[in-house]
């Protein structure tokens, strides 16, 4: 059974500062990973998808890494600001049209 | 905005009672799933449906049914309501198993809060 893990639950960093999210999974055989990010009380946003054979994904200020191998990723987002501050969740799937596994997210919060 | 639309977005129900909560896919997607948030949680699936069948399960009771429509919109029913059915409620649509890059995209949520 896949289990994905986010670690810590939470993170406060001063604005400008640079963010590293993480997340792992047990099971590699996955068929791409997605990170999302969902602010208080609302639906999800996704914000970058890897798929297994690629190693990164970039969009602006944010970039995912993937070791499918150690079962990890990254999310960096570089120079924070206030409007950062949400939280971010990764979930993977194992194939094409399966449901999502998702970890427990990162709550952020960038003080101005 | 994503184009995956649910209604209604809050709702308040008595334990005991039924609850229906609709969703609309993104165009072009066939895939609708469903999902549970409670408070301060990763969100959990419940079930998804591909082309009007149910095609995967997550351990949720029978008293959680769903539907999906000809033009791939999506019902969840939840009977009995019971007050740990508390939680947000995700529709996320996604182009299903047709297609090679199956990015999901999710509705703005249903909160329902059972008293």
């Amino acid at each position: 059974k896949q289990e994905v893990t986010q670690i810590p639950a939470a993170l406060s960093v001063p604005e400008g500062e640079n963010l590293v999210l993480n997340c792992s999974f047990t099971d590699s055989a996955i068929y791409n990973l997605q990170w999302f990010r969902q602010d208080p009380g609302k639906g999800l946003t996704s914000l970058l998808l890897i798929q297994s054979s690629q190693r990164e994904q970039t969009s602006g200020r944010l970039n995912a890494s993937l070791d499918k191998s150690s079962g990890r990723s990254t999310l960096y987002i570089a120079a924070s600001q206030p409007g950062d501050s949400a939280t971010y969740l990764c979930a993977v799937i194992k194939a094409a049209g399966n449901k999502l596994t998702f970890g427990g997210g990162t709550r952020v919060l960038v003080k101005p | 905005e994503t184009g995956v639309t649910q209604s209604p977005t809050h709702l308040i129900k008595t334990r005991g009672q039924q609850v229906t909560l609709r969703c609309s896919s993104q165009s072009g997607h066939n895939t609708v799933s469903w999902y549970q948030q409670a408070l301060g949680q990763g969100p959990q699936f419940i079930f998804q449906y591909y082309r009007e069948e149910e095609n995967g399960r997550g351990n949720f009771p029978p008293r959680f049914s769903g539907l999906q429509f000809p033009n791939y919109s999506s019902e969840l029913n939840v009977n009995a309501l019971e007050l740990d059915d508390s939680a947000l409620y995700l529709c996320a649509s996604t182009p299903g198993r047709d297609r090679v890059k199956t990015e999901a995209f999710f509705g703005q949520g249903t909160r329902l809060t059972v008293v």
